[in-house]
């Protein structure tokens, strides 16, 4: 069964260094999108990406951030300048289109530790 | 604004014992509910949709409009059970839209 993977597992910079945490979703999949979660804290969502573009973004997802997706497999998050506050799990998720009335099951990688001293 | 609540943090239970993880929404709009699961070392994945109305892997969730609810429930625990839990939800009628997750409920069952 196809699945979303993620490189690389666990990541660890210096505050203020650039980060790129990257993704290839399900081959067949349109929308990409960015969560992450901070220790003992929810899964929150950051970034949803369709048609090359961003479609929806959180707060979270303030200028530091950005998301690309270079070729035809890989999607990336870049965060510019780090902060401590940005250690935490990211995960990368894809989805199909939505039928009819219905979200189509958001698919997720097993994440990026991203650890900021 | 949208939120889940998942009340327990963890949930200790003895195999064959009933289970139920409580979810309790707030939403203003037509929300549709989700059940995750993430066992030691995996990845989060889809355990149940509202929408499926279907039972896996004997859990159920009925989506209570009016108590705004959503609790995963089980009748009989198995060790296997035991991983993380977390309720979400997203928006309907619009198509993909993110999820809003609660902070999940740790289900221990106890052999």
């Amino acid at each position: 069964e196809p699945e979303v993977t993620q490189t690389p597992s666990h990541q660890v910079t210096q505050m203020g260094q650039e980060v790129i945490l990257r993704c290839v979703p399900i081959s067949n999949h349109l929308y990409f999108y960015w969560y992450r979660q901070i220790l003992g804290q929810k899964v929150e969502f950051l970034v949803s990406f369709y048609n090359n573009e961003i479609s929806e973004k959180s707060e979270i997802f303030d200028d530091q951030f950005s998301v690309e997706r270079p070729d035809g497999s890989n999607f990336t998050l870049k965060i510019r300048s780090t902060k401590l506050e940005d250690s935490a799990m990211y995960f990368c998720a894809s989805s199909g289109l939505a039928a009819g009335t219905s979200t189509d099951t958001q698919y997720f990688g097993p994440g990026t530790r991203l650890t900021v001293l | 604004a949208q939120r889940v609540t998942q009340p327990e943090k963890l949930l200790s239970v003895f195999k064959g014992a009933p289970v139920e993880l409580k979810c309790n929404y707030s939403y203003s709009g037509s929300p549709e509910l989700f059940w995750y699961v993430q066992y030691s070392r995996q990845r989060l994945q889809l355990l149940l949709r509202h929408i499926s109305r279907e039972s896996i892997k004997g859990f159920t969730a009925d989506l209570n409009k009016g108590e705004t609810s959503f609790h995963l429930k089980k009748p009989f625990a198995q060790e296997e059970d035991s991983a993380m839990y977390y309720c979400a939800l997203s928006q309907r009628n619009s198509g993909n839209t993110p999820l809003v997750f609660g902070k999940g409920t740790r289900l221990s069952v106890i052999a």
